[in-house]
């Protein structure tokens, strides 16, 4: 039962510290996504990338959120130094580019949620 | 900018009625619809979608319609099962790779 997964399932921790999240996305995935959860934004896009080069981080703070996948079975995302306002959760999708030239669908994994005292 | 929105943040529904989940978007450019479900504690799970060139596609309880001069899709479940109360995300693409989702819908239906 092919799935992906994260690491942690749940962070605590406090005001400038850095957090680490990681995703194992699911094998033959050749793309993998970052997405936010929050109650008011609903899913936002962070970052994604195609055969582990990033092809759009737009939706990620520069200045303190980073993502890489240092090989093709782990996804990171990075945040340094953090702060209240990150808490969410974050997901990690994966997929495979379609012939049509998109996605019929991301497998996301069950998340990691991030709090921020 | 919210370029997908669900203006209703939940529905209750009684077991065996139809749920009528609704989502409008702003950008023209999307051709691609999708519904996500999300089940507590969960990652969002693909349910059913529509390319612009239909205005309906049903895949058993499930029926999607797309109204593009409208610019609004609705979900319909019928008949509603208490296994459905979940969180439902909208979502589309304009031919990329990207998904913009709504911000959900929380369904609860009651026995």
């Amino acid at each position: 039962d092919a799935r992906v997964t994260q690491t942690p399932r749940h962070k605590v921790t406090e005001m400038g510290q850095e957090v680490t999240m990681r995703c194992q996305p699911i094998l033959g995935h050749n793309t993998v996504f970052w997405y936010r959860q929050t109650m008011m934004q609903g899913l936002e896009l962070l970052a994604y990338f195609r055969n582990r080069a990033p092809l759009d981080d737009s939706g990620m703070p520069k200045d303190r959120f980073s993502a890489e996948m240092p090989d093709a079975t782990l996804a990171t995302l990075k945040i340094q130094p953090s702060e209240p306002r990150d808490s969410a959760v974050y997901f990690c999708a994966s997929g495979t580019l379609k012939g049509t030239g998109r996605y019929n669908e991301q497998f996301f994994g069950p998340g990691t949620r991030l709090t921020v005292l | 900018d919210q370029q997908v929105k669900q203006n209703s943040p939940s529905l209750s529904v009684q077991e065996g009625r139809i749920s009528i989940l609704n989502c409008d978007y702003t950008n023209s450019m999307f051709d691609y619809f999708l519904w996500y479900k999300k089940y507590p504690a969960e990652g969002p799970t693909f349910l059913i979608s529509i390319s612009s060139i239909k205005d309906k596609n049903e895949d058993g309880r499930f029926t999607v319609f797309l109204n593009k001069s409208a610019k609004h899709l609705s979900l319909h479940i019928v008949p509603s099962q208490p296994g459905d109360s979940a969180v439902y995300f909208c979502a589309a693409s304009a031919n990329d790779y990207k998904l913009s989702f709504g911000a959900g819908t929380t369904v609860t239906v009651r026995a």
